[in-house]
């Protein structure tokens, strides 16, 4: 049974600095999925990882996918109240469908 | 846009009664899955249908619930005599052709049960 797990679970930081947010999961998989998900309101699709070593990039985001260490990170530059959001990951089956298991989410908190 | 329209956005029920929640991809998509999100919790699998045939079921899926495709178009979730444990977010959510596989969810339905 694929398992997904995010830490940290809870994130307060201040405006201008860096962190990562961290997704390992447990079984081979051939896709994982970034979405931010506002309170109260659906998922936004931020980025989908599909080979080893991709690395993508949209504004103070950067998502990227280690396959054998199975491992992705969501990197977090500079950031600004508007991250403010509950981050989840999810992971694919490989050579499945689309099946998605998802983490227990990073509750991401900008602090000005 | 995520060219997913679910419907209705919010609905409260009383605890055993009957609900049916509508999910529309738009624009022609043979995958269609719908996922329930309970508070403080990421999304969990229920369904899936390529075209109009339902693929695999998640044991979440208790017999109180039904979903259909009939044309492989719109979806509908049914859940018959509900529970107050039944209080969810539930997301339908379409996915791009491969390679790109990219997954597009709709604003949800939140039900709540009462």
């Amino acid at each position: 049974e694929l398992k997904v797990e995010q830490n940290p679970l809870f994130l307060s930081m201040q405006e201008g600095k860096n962190y990562t947010i961290y997704c390992n999961y447990s079984t081979t998989s051939d896709r994982l999925y970034w979405y931010r998900q506002d309170p109260g309101k659906s998922l936004e699709s931020l980025f989908v990882l599909l080979s080893n070593g991709a690395v993508k990039q949209e504004g103070r985001l950067m998502a990227s996918l280690d396959t054998k260490a199975r491992l992705s990170t969501l990197h977090i530059t500079a950031a600004v109240h508007d991250l403010s959001a509950t981050y989840f990951c999810a992971v694919a089956p490989a050579f499945g469908n689309e099946k998605l298991t998802f983490g227990t989410g990073t509750r991401l908190t900008i602090i000005p | 846009d995520t060219g997913v329209s679910q419907d209705p956005r919010h609905k409260i029920t009383k605890r055993g009664q009957n609900v049916t929640f509508r999910c529309d991809p738009i624009s022609e998509h043979n995958r269609l899955y719908w996922y329930r999100q309970t508070l403080g919790q990421g999304p969990e699998f229920l369904t899936y249908f390529q075209n109009e045939a339902q693929l695999e079921k998640s044991r979440l899926l208790s017999d109180r619930f039904s979903a259909e495709r009939p044309k492989g178009s719109f979806s509908t979730l049914e859940i018959q005599r509900t529970e107050q444990g039944d209080s969810a977010m539930y997301l339908c959510a379409k996915f791009a052709a491969i390679p790109n596989t990219e997954a597009f969810f709709g604003q949800g339905t939140r039900l709540t049960v009462v």
